[in-house]
């Protein structure tokens, strides 16, 4: 297993500004994840942080909303831009050491946005 | 979009008796996950099923997976009221490197 931290673990901000999520991993690995869950719902993936390179992003999911950095095998972060309350969610991420292999989950940054 | 479909969405139960939760999916699969999650909080892994195994425990957890008919189900047996959370599966889907969720089961135990 792994240990994932995230910071912050929860923040209320403003429409219009941004906020940077960062991940942490106790030990290096292969895949790092973004994923949303909105109010009541199941976890929707974002995209997939890739080191080194452009995070690849599923369809819904842009770029210019959500730039992510991975700049190492344990560590990422998630901005969230130009917020709205659309935006409100918790937002996780989870690593994988392959594609086939158990995904683990950092404890989650619940933003709310007025 | 939704690969997991489980039922029952909402499931109450009391302690000491065992809850069954369901789940169904479309395409192949590598293999299929479950999570725990509580109230709103990071996930936690409970058990991963590969497409051609057909049953897996873990403690008091049993998941079957029927690859014909495609689902897999999950039982917990003696329930706690620590066992109150929502419960996703998640599958690979042949060919792909997402990991794509259900919409999940609300488990309750009451004391």
């Amino acid at each position: 297993s792994a240990v994932i931290s995230q910071k912050p673990s929860r923040d209320i901000c403003q429409r219009g500004t941004s906020l940077t999520i960062q991940c942490q991993v106790d030990s290096q690995v292969t895949m790092m994840f973004w994923y949303r869950q909105q109010p009541g719902q199941s976890l929707t993936l974002i995209a997939t942080a890739n080191q080194g390179s452009e995070a690849t992003y599923e369809s819904g999911f842009v770029i210019d909303k959500f730039p992510i950095s991975r700049p190492n095998l344990t560590f990422s972060t998630l901005t969230v831009s130009n917020m709205s309350p659309e935006d409100s969610s918790i937002y996780l991420c989870s690593v994988a050491r392959g594609i086939v292999h158990e995904q683990y989950f950092g404890p989650g940054t619940r933003l709310t946005v007025t | 979009s939704q690969q997991g479909e489980e039922d029952p969405q909402a499931l109450s139960i009391q302690e000491g008796e065992n809850a069954t939760m369901n789940c169904s999916y479309k395409t192949s699969i590598n293999n299929l996950q479950w999570y725990r999650q509580n109230s709103g909080r990071g996930l936690v892994h409970l058990i991963l099923i590969r497409s051609n195994e057909r049953e897996k425990h873990s403690g008091r957890l049993r998941v079957t997976l029927d690859t014909s008919k495609k689902s897999s189900s999950l039982l917990i047996t003696a329930s706690r009221a620590a066992d109150t959370a929502s419960y996703f599966c998640a599958s690979i889907q042949g060919g792909s490197e997402k990991l794509v969720f259900g919409k999940g089961t609300k488990l309750t135990v009451n004391p």
